[in-house]
């Protein structure tokens, strides 16, 4: 199986800060790579697919980067609203695997 | 608008089985796969399998082969997912979660469940 690590496993910012979390695949995944957002006891929502593709109707202050085996998450300009858990997932193969999550907290 | 409405929480003691429904709408329910995804408490996501409810196809995890079956009723547009022989591993959360691939597996998870809680206890 491949496993996904995301780093770091939790983090706190300010409002306002920009926020990166990245993810490592344990071999080359190409850009099959989603970022879900999970807020606690909610279900995850999609939020960035192919690694960049800004899912419609999700604020433009997301983004992701990356290809291979390394990715990137980015809250440009952090929100109160986006206190959540952030969970990269491949799809190159089977079976799907995500990484462990990255808990992101306000300051 | 697409919804996806599980099934209530279920309390199952370990060797039993459970199954777990998913009644999808505002969409045509055979034009999208369907996955199941779990989440222990206070742990990460983790992928059950697909299930593509035209053909009745499924390709299980290797890790529940042997123990999940994922079913539909078309006629009622619910998905169904059964995990047989349970023991307190497999306490968790349960969602299904519909796939965006129009008629393929595309592995965008872009509509889920609220999820159902299963508690496997003596």
């Amino acid at each position: 199986d491949i496993q996904m690590t995301q780093s770091p496993s939790s983090l706190s910012a300010s409002v306002g800060d920009r926020v990166t979390i990245t993810c490592q695949a344990s071999q080359d995944i190409n850009n099959y790579l989603n970022w879900y957002q999970q807020n606690p006891g909610k279900a995850p929502k999609l939020l960035i697919s192919d690694a960049s593709n800004v899912e419609t109707g999700v604020p433009s202050r997301f983004s992701g980067s990356g290809s291979g085996t390394y990715f990137t998450f980015t809250i440009s300009s952090l929100q109160p609203e986006d206190i959540a858990t952030y969970y990269c997932q491949q799809y190159d193969n089977l079976p799907i695997t995500f990484g462990q999550g990255t808990r992101l907290e306000i300051k | 608008q697409v919804q996806l409405v599980q099934s209530g929480a279920e309390v199952k003691k370990p060797g039993a089985s459970v199954k777990i429904s998913c009644k999808a709408s505002g969409y045509t329910f055979n034009d999208y796969f369907f996955h199941w995804v779990r989440q222990a408490p206070g742990q990460g996501l983790e992928w059950m399998g697909w299930f593509n409810p035209k053909r009745g196809s499924t390709n299980y995890a290797q890790k529940f082969q042997g123990r999940v079956t994922m079913t539909r009723d078309t006629s009622i547009t619910t998905a169904y997912m059964e995990l047989n022989r349970l023991t307190s591993d497999d306490t968790a959360v349960y969602y299904c979660a519909r796939d965006r691939g129009d008629a393929v597996v595309g592995w965008h998870f872009d509509f889920w469940g609220q999820g159902t809680l299963v508690t496997v206890s003596s």
